[in-house]
Parts: C-alpha cells; sequence; structure tokens
C-alpha cells in the first residue's frame, strides 16, 4: 500500500525546544517537500529536495533545518530560531522536479502547537 | 499583485447545483495547473490538473484553462454534500532550475443539503 506517512499526528512543543517532524513515503519518489499551512492561508514551501543528499530552501525556510540521507525520508527540524512555529505541516512528494506534469501528492500531515 | 489569487469565499450552492471556482495567476511563464480539495483539518488531495489550453473533464468535475488570461476554473456539476471543503489553486513554474508549485488561499465551498 504506497503512500506517504508523517509522525506524528499532534506535536506539541515548549518555547526553546527543536521538535523533529518525519516524514516517510514508499512511492519510489526522487522529489520530497515541507510546507506550512496557517489558518486561512495557502500553503508556503520551505524545504524541498531532489535527490539523496541534496536540498535547497524554499520561501520561509528560516528557522528549520532538513536532511535527506534516504530516498524514502525527508525529516524536518524546527528549531527554536523559529519565532511562530504553531501551523500545520504537510509534507508531499512527487516523481521528480524537472517536469511541469509531475503531481504533488500529500501526506496527512502533523499539526504543531507552541505551548 | 500576489501569485495566485482565489475568491476565499465562502461560496454556497445547493445541492445539484454548478460549483465554479476560479483562480488567475501573474506568472505567464507558468505552465501546469492543479485543484486540491482539502477538508477541514485534513490534507490536501488532488482533483485534476491541467496543462493545454481548453476544458478537461473527470467525472462531475470540469478544470478549463485560459493562459492568455491567466486564469483557470474548476467547474464542479450536480454538486453534493460532500464536496463541501476548501479548493486551492496550485500554479507550476520554472524556478532555480526546478518546478514548484505556487498554491492560492484556497476557496471555502459550502453545499447546502
Amino acid at each position: 500500500d504506497g503512500g506517504i506517512t508523517q509522525s506524528p499526528k499532534y506535536l506539541f512543543r515548549k518555547e526553546g525546544q527543536n521538535v523533529t517532524l518525519s516524514c516517510e513515503q514508499n512511492l519510489n519518489h526522487d522529489a520530497m517537500y515541507w510546507y506550512r499551512q496557517d489558518p486561512g492561508q495557502g500553503l508556503r514551501l520551505i524545504y524541498y529536495s531532489q535527490i539523496v543528499n541534496d536540498f535547497q530552501k524554499g520561501d520561509i525556510a528560516e528557522g528549520y533545518s532538513v536532511s535527506r540521507e534516504k530516498k524514502e525520508s525527508f525529516p524536518l527540524t524546527v528549531t527554536s530560531a523559529q519565532k511562530n512555529p504553531t501551523a500545520f505541516y504537510l509534507c508531499a512528494s512527487s516523481l521528480s522536479k524537472t517536469r511541469h506534469t509531475d503531481t504533488q501528492y500529500f501526506g496527512p500531515g502533523t499539526r504543531l502547537t507552541v505551548l | 499583485q500576489k501569485e495566485v489569487e482565489q475568491n476565499s469565499g465562502p461560496l454556497s450552492v445547493p445541492e445539484g447545483a454548478i460549483a465554479s471556482l476560479n483562480c488567475t495567476y501573474s506568472d505567464r511563464g507558468s505552465q501546469s495547473f492543479f485543484w486540491y480539495r482539502q477538508y477541514s483539518g485534513k490534507s490536501p488531495e488532488l482533483i485534476m490538473s491541467i496543462y493545454s489550453n481548453g476544458d478537461k473533464e473527470d467525472g462531475r468535475f470540469t478544470a478549463q484553462l485560459n493562459k492568455a488570461s491567466q486564469y483557470v476554473s474548476l467547474l464542479i456539476r450536480d454538486s453534493q454534500p460532500s464536496d463541501s471543503a476548501t479548493y486551492l489553486c496550485a500554479v507550476s513554474r520554472l524556478r532555480a532550475g526546478s518546478y514548484q508549485l505556487t498554491f492560492g488561499k484556497g476557496t471555502k465551498l459550502s453545499v447546502i443539503p
């Protein structure tokens, strides 16, 4: 059963803590993405990766970090430098980023709340 | 000018009617266009994609693209209460050597039984 999994579903963070959100896919997709969604807002790109051991900053990368050590996995760390981290975080993947027709598919999301 | 604009709604239609959702974009170099449906508290799911001018139909859904007017729309025929959701328009364009999606803020659709 192919798909994208994200964990945890809900995450609570105290101020000053770093937290890591997990994203795993078994679709054999090369490209993976992290987005942030705030209430009433569209999705904003945090980071993306086209291949293993390579990733690029998106529009709002400050206060976040990622790694891509395996094709299947693209974890996102929300650091204490991110001043307003409460949001819905969505991981997505696509076959590649080199064709404009490549469709992005989303995981179920992680809702992060800062206490 | 915002890159991808949608009317935030809410758009209310009676059950069985046609719902029309609109989206405009600013970058004439945009090549692909996607409609995602997002239920409250859930992640977006793909409804339609369209790449060429004209209409593309899939069941009760029709996507329409007019690149000259920089306009893409989604029609939902025979609207059902289960169609009540937020619909996100996404536009793909080449940036820094790879294709990236830019999303609108979404239109909230409410289908009244």
